[in-house]
C-alpha cells in the first residue's frame, strides 16, 4: 500500500462551484497534514496546515483530517479561475520530519 | 513575505558531470530540506539538514549526493556524477526550529541531464 494516495485525475469545475479533494494514507505515525498549491513552473505554496484530527478554515478553504480513517480533505468554496492549479497533500510524523506527498490533483476552474 | 530562493532556475548538464544546486533559505529558519519531482511523479524527499549535519535522508540520497551549508545563508545540493535519471525539478525547503511550523518551498531548479 502506498504511503500517501491522491487520485491525480484532473478536475474541471465551473466558477463558483465547490472543489473537493482528498488523500488517504497508511502511516499511522503521521500527525501533521498540509495542503500545498502548485502553479505551473513554481514551487509548492503552503495553503493549509493542520495538526491531528479536526477541521480548519481559512477564508474559502477548509481542511479536514480524520485520523481514524486515515483520510484528509480540502474544500474550496466559491471557486475562482485563479484557483486553477495543482493541489498536493503532504504529511509528516513530526513538524521537522520529512514530508510524504500525494501525487497531486490538477484543478481547472472554468469561468 | 520572506521566501526561499533557488538558483539557477534551469540547469542543463552532460551526463557524468557534477552539478551544484543552490538555495537561500528563509533567514531565521534552521531546518533545510531537498526534495525532487520527476516529471509526472510525486514530490520525493531527499534529505534534511540541521545544525550543520544531515538529520534524515531517503534511499534516493546515495553517495553521489551531498549537501552543504558553506556560509550563513546558502544551502547547496551537489550531485557528483549525474545520470539521465537525475533529470527532475529539485526543490529546497526550510522551516523554523520548532516542531509546529510548516515547510516553505522555493520555486525549484529544473535539472536536465543530456
Amino acid at each position: 500500500q502506498k504511503e500517501v494516495e491522491q487520485d491525480p485525475g484532473p478536475l474541471s469545475v465551473p466558477e463558483g462551484a465547490i472543489v473537493s479533494l482528498n488523500c488517504t494514507y497508511s502511516n499511522s505515525a503521521f500527525q501533521y497534514f498540509m495542503w500545498y498549491r502548485q502553479y505551473s513552473r513554481k514551487g509548492p505554496e503552503l495553503l493549509m496546515y493542520t495538526y491531528s484530527s479536526g477541521n480548519k478554515e481559512d477564508g474559502r478553504f477548509t481542511a479536514q483530517v480524520d485520523k481514524s480513517s486515515k483520510y484528509i480533505s480540502l474544500f474550496i468554496r466559491d471557486s475562482q479561475p485563479s484557483d486553477s492549479a495543482t493541489y498536493l497533500c503532504a504529511m509528516s510524523a513530526g513538524g521537522n520530519n520529512r514530508l510524504a506527498f500525494g501525487k497531486g490533483n490538477q484543478v481547472v476552474v472554468i469561468p | 513575505e520572506p521566501e526561499v530562493t533557488q538558483t539557477p532556475s534551469h540547469q542543463v548538464t552532460q551526463m557524468g558531470q557534477e552539478v551544484i544546486l543552490r538555495c537561500v533559505p528563509i533567514s531565521n529558519h534552521l531546518y533545510f530540506y531537498w526534495y525532487r519531482q520527476i516529471l509526472g511523479q510525486k514530490v520525493e524527499f531527499l534529505v534534511s539538514f540541521y545544525n550543520n549535519e544531515i538529520s534524515e535522508k531517503s534511499e534516493i540520497f546515495d553517495d553521489q549526493f551531498s549537501v552543504e551549508r558553506p556560509d550563513g545563508s546558502n544551502f547547496t545540493l551537489k550531485i557528483r556524477s549525474t545520470k539521465l535519471e537525475d533529470s527532475a525539478m529539485y526543490f529546497c525547503a526550510s522551516t523554523q526550529d520548532y516542531s509546529n511550523q510548516p515547510q516553505h518551498f522555493g520555486d525549484g531548479t529544473r535539472l536536465s541531464i543530456l
